[in-house]
């Protein structure tokens, strides 16, 4: 069974700072892997999609990279703004023909002026 | 192009009653995913739908929930004799195909009273 863990739970940072998000998942058979953000009360929004034969995917401030073998990825943000705070949540793709897509927990980031 | 389309955005029902949430994917896609957000909690699988068939139901209570997706129309959850502990978030995604990049909706907020 997949499970997917989001470390740390919580982070607060000054605006301006990069920072680095963590997600783990316990089997490396992952078609991909998939950070969204959600903002309180909203839905999901997509961030970066990394297949399984990629390393990483950039778009913007945004960086992800993935080591399938060592079951990890990471989100770097740069430059952090105020606007940039919400939920963060990492979903791996597994599963019979990679049906199914198991979410951490999630980091709940707060970027202060 | 629209996203995926979710409604009633909020939804308030009396134990007992049954609830009824929509659910139309992007325009192309034939791949519906149900997920439910419990009050501070992660999002949680629940069903799989392609079109007219359930591939994967394995997230979802024997009990009291159902769900279809037909041929012309969206994609229905169905809960019969909602109980309190109902109330929560769901959230439907769609994709093009089982293990591509899924997109979400906004939600429909479940409140039971």
């Amino acid at each position: 069974k997949q499970e997917v863990t989001q470390i740390p739970a919580a982070l607060s940072v000054p605006e301006g700072e990069n920072l680095v998000l963590n997600c783990s998942f316990t089997d490396s058979a992952i078609y991909n892997l998939q950070w969204f953000r959600q903002d309180p009360g909203k839905g999901l929004t997509s961030l970066l999609l990394i297949q399984s034969s990629q390393r990483e995917q950039t778009s913007g401030r945004l960086n992800a990279s993935l080591d399938k073998s060592s079951g990890r990825s990471t989100l770097y943000i740069a430059a952090s703004q105020p606007g940039d705070s919400a939920t963060y949540l990492c979903a791996v793709r597994s599963g019979t023909s990679g049906s199914r897509l198991t979410f951490g927990e999630g980091t709940q980031l707060t970027v202060n002026p | 192009n629209a996203g995926v389309m979710q409604n009633p955005r909020h939804l308030v029902r009396r134990r007992g009653q049954e609830a009824r949430l929509r659910c139309s994917p992007m325009k192309g896609h034939s791949h519906v995913y149900w997920y439910r957000q419990l009050p501070e909690e992660g999002l949680k699988f629940m069903v799989y739908l392609q079109k007219e068939n359930i591939i994967d139901e394995s997230g979802m209570p024997k009990e009291r929930f159902s769900a279809e997706f037909p041929k012309e129309g969206p994609s229905i959850l169905r809960i019969q004799q909602v109980v309190r502990g109902d109330s929560a978030a769901y959230f439907c995604a769609s994709s093009d195909q089982a293990n591509t990049e899924a997109f979400f909706g906004q939600g429909t907020r479940l409140t039971v009273v």
